[in-house]
């Protein structure tokens, strides 16, 4: 089965620029989707379609997706953007997850 | 505006069935645009696709799950349900209902709240 790959947990801080990796075999070829979730809280959709933002979602959140890697960035980081992000794709038929990475804003 | 509501016994004992229902206002499964599906978090994990359904009837599970999992909508479209059998401790998880978005690869814009499911005798 499809699988997405992304690191643990990314640290930045406050003002600076995140890149969150996503990978996965020709993702490229693939739509991919981006969420976040705050504890205790259901995910929320920030970019789908590998980099269009729905309504309500801030600029600083930017997507691309080429190759076998998609890219999550948040420009101008703020505390508030602290939260687990997770991406997310299709593949014959299934919606696939990746394994979720923490930002921190320290 | 659209909202989903998930409902369903919070404690589920060992061996037994899960069984969830999702309330969708402000929409129905009667549309080529979405399907409508259940995600899954244990305790301090990731999120795990379970299943969707198309309003053709069509469903779609994981493949670890599909020899356990049915995903079911009722006559008025406006309910969906999960019925999940022979649980065990690992499926002790927090249980969303969702709305998934057909052309941008099953992206999903809305979501419910979730409802914890502890699986313990």
């Amino acid at each position: 089965s499809y699988e997405l790959t992304q690191p643990p947990s990314v640290s930045v801080s406050p003002g600076q620029t995140a890149s969150i990796t996503c990978s996965g075999n020709r993702l490229g070829d693939k739509y991919v989707s981006w969420y976040q979730q705050k504890p205790g809280q259901s995910p929320v959709l920030v970019i789908y379609q590998d980099n269009r933002r729905p309504s309500g979602i801030p600029e600083r959140f930017s997507g691309s997706n080429s190759g076998n890697t998609a890219t999550l960035t948040i420009s101008g980081t703020q505390a508030l953007d602290e939260a687990d992000y997770y991406c997310q794709t299709w593949d014959s038929r299934t919606v696939v997850f990746g394994g979720g990475t923490k930002v921190t804003v320290l | 505006q659209l909202q989903l509501q998930e409902s369903g016994p919070g404690l589920v004992k060992p061996s037994e069935t899960l069984s969830l229902r999702c309330t969708i206002s402000g929409d129905s499964i009667n549309s080529s645009s979405y399907y409508w599906g259940w995600v899954r978090q244990p305790p301090g994990k990731g999120l795990q696709w379970i299943g969707t359904i198309f309003y053709t009837g069509s469903t779609y599970y994981h493949p670890s799950l599909e020899s356990r999992v049915s995903i079911s909508a009722d006559t008025s479209k406006t309910q969906f349900s999960l019925r999940l059998i022979s649980v065990t401790a690992a499926d002790t998880a927090v249980y969303y209902c969702s709305r998934h978005m057909v052309i941008a690869a099953a992206a999903v814009d809305f979501w419910g709240q979730g409802t914890l499911v502890t699986v313990s005798s």
